[in-house]
């Protein structure tokens, strides 16, 4: 059974302060590694799809970087603000064609 | 195109009733994916289609669960004999057919199911 595993699983930070989380992984037969953010009473939005080994994407304030072969990613905030509060969630893909495996997601909280 | 829609947004229904849901994908999108999601929990994936055809089924999900997309656009998830153990969110997805590799996969707002 396939496994994928986000930490820490809440987190609370003041506005400013830049964080990071954690997204592990199977490291056999890896296909492709994503990152949603979901904010409360709306739909999972993409934020990234990763799929080479030691590849670093980013948006905004907002950054993740892939390491295929120890099976982790990170996903870190520079300068967090209240808007980014959200539960972001990390789901792998072993091959081609199937579904996402999704994390249980690590729900982050700003405060001003 | 306004992105993937899923009717109704919340379900409130009597243990052993059947109930439907409705998902309509972006119109270009060829796969669509049904997950289920509890508290605590991470989206757990139930099926997905490519077009028409139902291409992977969790091995976890109930013979209660069945899905539909008959001609390769909407899909409806159908839950007979509901249970308790059934309230969750649904969440309907859609993407190209390189199964999102490029920008992921587009969510709808999902269905809140509670049973009652």
């Amino acid at each position: 059974i396939l496994n994928v595993e986000q930490s820490p699983q809440s987190l609370h930070v003041q506005e400013g302060d830049s964080t990071n989380f954690t997204c592990s992984f199977p490291s056999s037969n890896f296909y492709a590694l994503h990152w949603y953010r979901w904010e409360t009473a709306k739909s999972p939005e993409a934020l990234f799809v990763m799929t080479l080994n030691g590849d670093e994407k980013k948006k905004g304030r907002i950054s993740a970087t892939l390491n295929t072969k120890e099976g982790y990613s990170y996903l870190y905030i520079k300068g967090s603000q209240p808007e980014d509060s959200a539960t972001y969630l990390c789901a792998f893909a072993s091959q081609a064609g199937t579904a996402l495996i999704f994390g249980k997601g690590t729900t982050l909280s700003v405060s001003s | 195109d306004t992105g993937v829609s899923q009717d109704p947004r919340h379900k409130i229904t009597k243990r052993g009733q059947n109930v439907t849901f409705r998902c309509d994908p972006i119109s270009e999108h060829n796969r669509l994916y049904w997950y289920r999601q509890t508290l605590g929990q991470g989206p757990e994936f139930l099926t997905y289609f490519q077009n028409e055809a139902q291409l992977e089924k969790s091995r976890l999900l109930s013979d209660r669960f069945s899905a539909e997309r008959p001609k390769g656009s909407f899909s409806t998830l159908e839950i007979q004999r509901t249970e308790q153990g059934d309230s969750a969110m649904y969440l309907c997805a859609s993407s190209h057919n390189t199964g999102g590799l490029v920008n992921g996969y587009t969510f709808g707002s999902g269905t809140r199911l509670t049973v009652v």
